[in-house]
């Protein structure tokens, strides 16, 4: 069975101070890693999806890398607009195109 | 980008009504569309996964004749909670595969937050 497990739970940042969240996942046969953002009471934004181990991909201040057993979000020098629950998903080649998400990880960043 | 709605965004009901939730893509197809429920502070669960012309396939432990989920068009799913029960209150949130697109990425709606009393 799959299992994505987010790291930590919740971090604080003060504004420009970079860092990185996690996602480890065990999956059979992974089909795509993906990288959701999400704010209170709204539905998840996508941000990155990552297929293979090596795959980096970048968007303004956020960075994805994907490794065979984890995927990292790099925040560089993160803005209070960054504060966000970031959501790791993962796709199987026996789940159809349903994903598996993880319990995410609730960012805040302070100016 | 890739547009998908939800309506409403926020009910409030009876214990025992029916509550019809939709779900739209506004700009691609979509012949496969998710269901998912998010409870506070918890990840997003999926409940089914819905395709367009045949019957939705449900995830173990949801129950399909409470969740009744119609796909009749490309870009339409709706979602029925039948004799909804407080325990069903939660934030009901769709996805659809835009099915033209090369990478593969399911777009989310923003939501709805359902309250039965």
């Amino acid at each position: 069975e799959d299992q994505v497990t987010q790291s930590p739970e919740a971090l604080r940042l003060q504004e420009g101070e970079s860092s990185s969240l996690n996602c480890s996942y065990t999956v059979s046969g992974l089909r795509g890693l993906f990288w959701y953002r999400q704010d209170p009471g709204k539905g998840p934004e996508f941000l990155f999806t990552l297929y293979s181990a090596g795959e980096e991909k970048e968007k303004e201040r956020l960075k994805a890398t994907l490794t065979k057993k984890e995927s990292f979000l790099h925040i560089t020098a993160p803005k209070p607009e960054d504060s966000a629950t970031y959501l790791c998903a993962v796709r199987n080649s026996n789940s159809g195109y349903a994903l598996n998400f993880g319990k995410g990880t609730s960012l805040l960043v302070t100016p | 980008g890739a547009v998908v709605s939800q309506h409403p965004s926020r009910v409030i009901c009876k214990s025992g009504t029916s509550v019809k939730i939709e779900c739209r893509s506004l700009d691609f197809q979509a012949t496969t569309m998710f269901w998912y429920r998010q409870f506070p502070k918890q990840s997003l669960m999926l409940m089914a996964t819905s395709n367009e012309g045949s019957k939705a396939t449900y995830e173990q432990g949801v129950e399909k004749d409470k969740f009744l989920i119609n796909h009749a068009s490309l870009t339409l799913s709706t979602l029925t909670v039948t004799s909804a029960h407080p325990e069903d209150s939660s934030f009901y949130i769709c996805s659809a595969r835009d099915r033209m697109a090369v990478q593969e990425t399911q777009y989310f709606g923003p939501g709805t937050r359902l309250l039965v009393l």
